[in-house]
């Protein structure tokens, strides 16, 4: 079935270690996104990318970085910069025109 | 910021429909309305979208009124698994407008 594929489910890292969230989708959308949620908390952009090798910082972007190098993927990591970076991390996709979001099953990070 | 207003909670009892309501009242003519819940420790799940006319499917059916201020999603009889966070999001299908969630409405489903 096509779908997106967020791993791990959980991830445990140290303070002030580079960590990258794997984002896979298989819909053949040219839209990919990644969002942050924090306990009782709205979703909040981090980066986006509306096409292969481009992409455009969120509302929340400082202490990211993303790449897409292939359409199917656009990995997140997370970098010793990101001041709370312990949150629940969310990969979406989403075709032409007016296609909704689609959103894996999300990667909580816990960094200690 | 979100362009939508949502109560922060409701309740419902199960077997009941349930009206969520949303206002968009800044809403634009190219924008659709879209509903998405999310249950805890999940991804959103995309329930449906509509421009202007009424939609049902499945799911629930979304009703908007004909200025296209506001919106109400309806889950005709609700059960203990519809408990969730459920999102009102407007959004323009013009390249780059993005999905911008709002806290949501808290539906809890009660027995």
């Amino acid at each position: 079935d096509g779908g997106i594929t967020q791993s791990p489910k959980y991830l445990f890292r140290k303070e002030g270690q580079n960590v990258t969230l794997s984002c896979e989708q298989n819909l053949n959308h040219d839209a990919m996104y990644w969002y942050r949620q924090d306990p009782g908390q709205g979703l909040r952009l981090i980066y986006y990318s509306q096409i292969v090798n481009d992409f455009q910082k969120g509302d929340i972007a400082e202490g990211y970085s993303v790449s897409r190098e292939k359409k199917e993927s656009f990995p997140l990591t997370v970098t010793s910069a990101q001041k709370n970076p312990t949150a629940f991390y969310l990969c979406a996709s989403t075709g032409q025109g007016n296609s909704p979001l689609h959103f894996g099953n999300g990667t909580r990070l816990t960094v200690t | 910021d979100a362009k939508t207003t949502q109560p922060p909670s409701m309740d419902c009892a199960e077997g009941r429909a349930a009206n969520l309501p949303c206002n968009h009242s800044t809403i634009s003519g190219n924008e659709y309305v879209y509903w998405y819940r999310q249950i805890h420790s999940q991804g959103p799940q995309y329930i449906i979208h509509g421009l202007k006319n009424n939609e049902t499917n499945e799911m629930a059916s979304l009703i908007i009124t004909e200025d296209r201020k506001s919106s109400t999603l309806i889950l005709p009889h609700a059960t203990l698994r519809d408990t969730a966070v459920y999102y009102c999001i407007v959004r323009a299908i013009n390249y780059g407008q993005n999905f911008v969630f709002g806290p949501g409405t808290r539906l809890s489903v009660l027995p």
